[in-house]
């Protein structure tokens, strides 16, 4: 079964640790992403890769670290320096420039 | 500034009417612009893409570069169609990577 997997589906994390959320995807595509998604804001994107072993900050990349050593992984991790981790987190992936983007399912984080 | 918006939050319609959902954008080149849609318990999928000016569910949407906008439309509105519904837009220099507006939630009402 080809796509995009997330998890866990459902996190809950003490303020002050670090969490990883994973991103695995089987389509053979070369760009993944991050995107938060929060009530009345839409998607925001966190962090992004085009190509195996590098990435690029989004638009809301404080807080957050990420990493690219294969091409079918990039787990995100959220610091405890991330003001407001409590959100929804989406991962997806495309095949090129241009080509359409493949969401997972999601990832919800509740900081407690 | 690179931007999508969506001004409506909210858009309840009865079944059979017609549906505008309402997205421009700001872009200083040539976008291109989608609609991604999330049905409840669902992953948010794409719906079209400008470029492929084609029909999906009886929905289109039409480029207007003039206006900048993207709205999507609907002429009979049915009840399966609720869902969020987020407009979208990548550029040539983006890689890829596209920008949502906040979303509208489309409720049906039977």
């Amino acid at each position: 079964d080809g796509g995009i997997t997330q998890s866990p589906k459902y996190l809950f994390r003490k303020e002050g640790q670090n969490v990883t959320l994973s991103c695995e995807q089987n389509l053979n595509h070369d760009a993944m992403y991050w995107y938060r998604q929060d009530p009345g804001q839409g998607l925001r994107l966190i962090y992004y890769s085009q190509i195996v072993n590098d990435f690029q900050k989004g638009d809301i990349a404080e807080g957050y670290s990420v990493s690219r050593e294969k091409k079918e992984s990039f787990p995100l991790t959220v610091t405890s320096a991330q003001k407001n981790p409590t959100a929804f987190y989406l991962c997806a992936s495309s095949g090129s420039q241009g080509n359409t983007i493949y969401f997972g399912e999601g990832s919800w984080l509740t900081v407690v | 500034a690179q931007r999508v918006t969506q001004p409506e939050k909210l858009l309840s319609v009865f079944k059979g009417a017609p549906v505008e959902l309402k997205c421009n954008y700001s872009y200083s080149g040539s976008p291109e612009l989608f609609w991604y849609v999330q049905y409840s318990r669902q992953r948010l999928q794409l719906l079209l893409r400008h470029i492929s000016r084609e029909s999906i569910k009886g929905f289109t949407a039409d480029l207007n570069k003039g206006e900048t906008s993207f709205h999507l439309k609907k002429p009979f509105a049915q009840e399966e169609d609720s869902a969020m519904y987020y407009c979208a837009l990548s550029g040539g220099n983006q890689g890829g990577k596209l920008i949502f507006g906040q979303g509208t939630e489309l409720s049906v009402k039977p």
